[in-house]
């Protein structure tokens, strides 16, 4: 066990409706990254959150948008879903001085229908 | 697009047997690391390997990496029926900012 949790496990959306996945760090770490993972693919890179700041983004529309809190817990939103958004999506929290140390959550499986 | 990219897809060996996983990738690195994934779960950390080191053990772990030829490989000795799972290399290059960029990973199959 990491200590990093994620919310809701599963979930299903339909097509163009909006949905919000949340991420609680390891204790003691400032730097949140959170990965899509489609189905016999690796992770891909969305975002990744420093002191509630977001400090680096991947290949993904505006739609896909984050926060975090003071308490360095994260929140990823994706608007207007699309089919191709059903994957698992994966959160993982780093210390701000070594963030290639990756400490992954569960993950949160998304299908869209 | 993928960093790296492993070499099988798929193996499928017996317990007792060693299992070998390649991974080329792109573009300079600093450290490059394998992680583990259960049935579509989270990501485990398995080992990181610096540039300047050419192998490193940890267990039954093996990695070596070949800067000039940009590839690494991952060996697991003696495997067992619960090493049966996916397995990724990632890097986030020369920047340390730990957006790590994952190949599509080698799925292993271990059968008792």
């Amino acid at each position: 066990e990491t200590g990093v949790t994620q919310s809701p496990t599963h979930l299903i959306k339909t097509r163009g409706q909006q949905v919000t996945l949340r991420c609680s760090s390891q204790s003691g770490h400032n730097t949140v990254s959170w990965y899509q993972q489609a189905l016999g693919q690796g992770p891909q890179f969305i975002f990744q959150y420093y002191r509630e700041e977001e400090n680096g983004r991947g290949n993904f529309p505006p739609r896909f948008s984050g926060l975090q809190f003071p308490n360095y817990s994260s929140e990823l939103n994706v608007n207007a879903l699309e089919l191709d958004d059903s994957a698992l999506y994966l959160c993982a929290s780093s210390p701000g001085s070594r963030k290639n140390e990756q400490y992954f959550g569960p993950g949160t499986r998304l299908t869209v229908t | 697009s993928q960093q790296g990219e492993e070499d099988p897809q798929a193996l499928s060996i017996q317990e007792g047997e060693n299992a070998t996983m390649n991974c080329s990738y792109k573009t300079s690195i600093n450290n490059l690391q394998w992680y583990r994934q259960n049935s579509g779960r989270g990501l485990v950390h398995l080992i990181l390997i610096r540039s300047n080191e050419r192998e490193k053990h940890s267990g039954r772990l093996r990695v070596t990496l070949d800067t000039s030829k940009k590839s690494s490989s991952l060996l697991i000795t003696a495997s067992r029926a619960a090493d049966t799972a996916s397995y990724f290399c990632a890097t986030d290059g020369t920047s340390n900012t730990g957006k790590l960029i994952f190949g599509q990973g080698t799925t292993l199959q271990v059968k008792p």
